[in-house]
């Protein structure tokens, strides 16, 4: 019930394409999904978080979309481009815990 | 404002020994948690520490512990050493315990 499933593992898609990235849940007491990006050495960075009573959340290019009764949501990065080439990992907050999902590995082809 | 901080970067050790890695949170941060990150496990949750006091922890057996001190800096060790203790281990602050993490950089520990 603390896990956090997320797919794909990795991911190709073109410049200026949309990148989409999806999460389960099972766990109802989660109250907080953020997004990190990771590129490689370095440790994850926060891109964008999302609260269960919003379904929506758009900052530039990253929006997340948020679904409570299927207890999904996903990262959509519109105008993909090379720099985001990274991995990205989805996570849920309960109880003070992270829950990280498994990543997904992005490649942005030029 | 100066991000999490984590040293040493790099470290490699042998089996059987410890070792012992160290956090700056990010100023005015009072919550650290630590996590250790495989290719195999992806990122799991080591344990979390709040005003000096280990709040929660993680499924690790407990060669892994931890303790934060008074100005919420922290350390984690690792004793008798294991090949599969071979991770990136990162950090990660929080202003209150159930604000967004920041993380660090991260230490790559390697165990020969």
């Amino acid at each position: 019930q603390q896990q956090v499933k997320q797919s794909p593992q990795s991911l190709i898609v073109q410049k200026g394409g949309i990148s989409i990235i999806n999460c389960a849940y099972e766990n109802t007491a989660f109250d907080y999904f953020p997004w990190y990006q990771q590129f490689p050495g370095k440790g994850p960075a926060l891109l964008i978080a999302i609260r269960p009573d919003v379904s929506e959340k758009k900052e530039g290019r990253f929006t997340i979309s948020f679904n409570k009764s299927a207890k999904q949501f996903s990262l959509h990065i519109m105008d993909s481009q090379p720099g985001d080439s990274a991995t990205y990992f989805c996570a849920a907050t309960g109880f003070q815990k992270l829950v990280f999902g498994t990543g997904t590995r992005l490649l942005v082809s030029p | 404002k100066a991000g999490v901080t984590q040293t040493p970067r790099y470290l490699i050790k042998t089996r059987g020994q410890q070792v012992t890695l160290s956090c700056s949170p990010i100023s005015g941060h009072r919550s650290v948690s630590w996590y250790q990150q495989t290719p195999g496990q992806g990122l799991q949750f080591l344990f979390e520490y709040f005003s000096e006091t280990q709040r929660n922890k993680g499924n690790f057996p407990g060669r892994f512990s931890g303790r934060q001190f008074s100005n919420s800096r922290s350390e984690m060790n690792v004793s008798t050493l294991e090949l599969g203790d071979s991770a990136l281990y990162l950090c990660a602050s929080s202003r209150t315990r159930t604000d967004t993490q920041y993380f660090g950089p991260g230490t790559r520990l390697t165990v020969l």
